[in-house]
């Protein structure tokens, strides 16, 4: 079993639709990330959560909502999106957020907006 | 302020030659370096980091980045490609002792290895 599981692996959603991604880790790491990874730029950190409390919000629009109700889930809830979201979501845990240690990442969900 | 720049979008050598991917980085204080690699449909996989030990840093896979302050780089190398090292790579920095959220990431580079 792999340490960051992400699901589903691809996403086709309309606009108007509601959909989410969900991410597991069975590393027994107390800090999560969401990143999205679009074709030409860097990776844009979203969203970190340490021990299920959000400790950083990069100014992402109110349309991704993230929920994680325990140390090892995290959640992006996606809802009224533009066809500018569409992208790789990966998620990323690490022992602690405030340390600067190794990322373990998913293998992302790729989410295509029509 | 930190930021890193990776000079070639993309590079291609041939199997059994040696890989050089450049970086180039920007940082008010002492930086922590790291470069990541991404295989196809996959997700991100630390290689290797520099965190002010020793300047040569070895990593997985026959990988090593060799920190230079004088130049602000630290470029990847490996001696002699495989086909399994086709892949993108990004060069990453942070402030020394800075959280693990606060990493910079680089464009990425993609190499192609040529049978």
């Amino acid at each position: 079993e792999t340490g960051v599981t992400q699901t589903p692996r691809h996403l086709v959603m309309g606009m108007t639709n509601k959909k989410s991604l969900k991410c597991e880790q069975h590393l027994g790491h107390n800090a999560m990330y969401w990143y999205k990874q679009s074709a030409k730029k860097p990776l844009e950190l979203m969203f970190v959560y340490s021990l299920e409390e959000r400790v950083e919000n990069n100014s992402v629009p109110s349309r991704f909502s993230p929920e994680c109700p325990n140390s090892s889930h995290l959640f992006l809830h996606l809802h009224t999106l533009q066809p500018e979201d569409s992208a790789l979501y990966l998620c990323a845990s690490s022992r602690r957020w405030s340390d600067t240690g190794e990322l373990f990442f998913g293998e992302g969900s790729r989410l295509t907006v029509l | 302020a930190q930021s890193v720049t990776q000079l070639d979008s993309h590079v291609s050598v041939s199997e059994g030659t040696p890989v050089l991917l450049r970086c180039n980085y920007s940082s008010s204080y002492s930086p922590s370096l790291f470069w990541y690699v991404q295989h196809p449909n996959k997700g991100l996989q630390l290689l290797l980091k520099y965190t002010s030990a020793a300047t040569l840093v070895k990593g997985i896979n026959g990988f090593e980045a060799e920190f230079k302050k004088s130049e602000t780089s630290f470029h990847l190398t490996k001696p002699s490609a495989h086909m399994s090292d086709a892949a993108e790579y990004f060069c990453v920095v942070t402030l020394s002792g800075a959280g693990s959220y606060q990493l910079t990431f680089g464009k990425g580079t993609k190499l192609s290895v040529i049978p």
